[in-house]
């Protein structure tokens, strides 16, 4: 089956430190990848996504590439602020079949960024 | 527009009750799946309903059940709740059922079993 594995965190930075969490998937569709955001007490939020190979999904200064031939989705940004702060979930979405989206996610790295 | 909206926020309950959460999704959204979140894991999927019929389902019990109203709002049941249940459960909503299709979280429903 499908599966995403995410680097282990907590990553802890320094303000405007530049960002990379690691992602990496197996597939044996052509899935579509994601990068959501989590923060206390809340929901996920969509941070971006990308639906096919060489995509690149951007959004709020965060930038990840869809890379089928590493099969990752490294997520970075150049310079963290103290509110970026948050856990990050890698996630594929694959049609099983007609009707049926999947989506599957991984373990979530906490990101702190001190001031 | 409203999002995805979650009833209750808060729940608990001992071992052997029953327990039924509640999902509002955006509107003109016509698939819902569940999601189950213990602390420090991702999500686990549970469910996914898509046009009222269940389309997929993920390794979880029986005691898990959930069916999606004509006005796509969804029910998600557990009976005979274990200490295990005790976990954030999401609801999630998207437009269609495709793989391009990002799926909208609601802040989902904490439940505490005793």
């Amino acid at each position: 089956g499908n599966s995403v594995t995410q680097m282990e965190g907590p990553v802890t930075l320094s303000e405007e430190a530049f960002l990379t969490i690691n992602c990496t998937y197996t597939a044996t569709g052509y899935p579509s990848l994601f990068w959501y955001v989590q923060y206390p007490g809340e929901g996920l939020q969509l941070l971006l996504k990308a639906t096919k190979a060489d995509d690149k999904g951007s959004n709020k200064g965060f930038e990840a590439t869809y890379r089928k031939e590493t099969t990752s989705f490294h997520l970075e940004k150049g310079s963290v602020q103290v509110s970026d702060s948050a856990v990050y979930f890698c996630a594929l979405s694959d049609l099983i079949v007609e009707g049926y989206q999947k989506v599957t996610f991984g373990t979530g790295t906490k990101l702190q960024v001190i001031p | 527009d409203a999002g995805v909206t979650q009833s209750p926020t808060h729940l608990i309950k001992t071992r052997g009750q029953h327990v039924t959460l509640r999902c509002s999704p955006i509107s003109g959204h016509k698939s819902v799946s569940w999601y189950q979140q213990v602390l420090g894991q991702g999500p686990q999927f549970i469910f996914q309903y898509y046009e009222k019929e269940e389309r997929g389902r993920g390794n979880f019990p029986d005691r898990f059940s959930a069916r999606q109203f004509p006005n796509y709002s969804s029910e998600l049941n557990v009976n005979a709740l274990l200490l295990g249940d005790s976990a954030l459960y999401l609801c999630a909503s998207s437009q269609e059922s495709l793989s391009n299709q990002p799926q909208h979280f609601g802040d989902g429903t904490r439940l505490s079993i005793l």
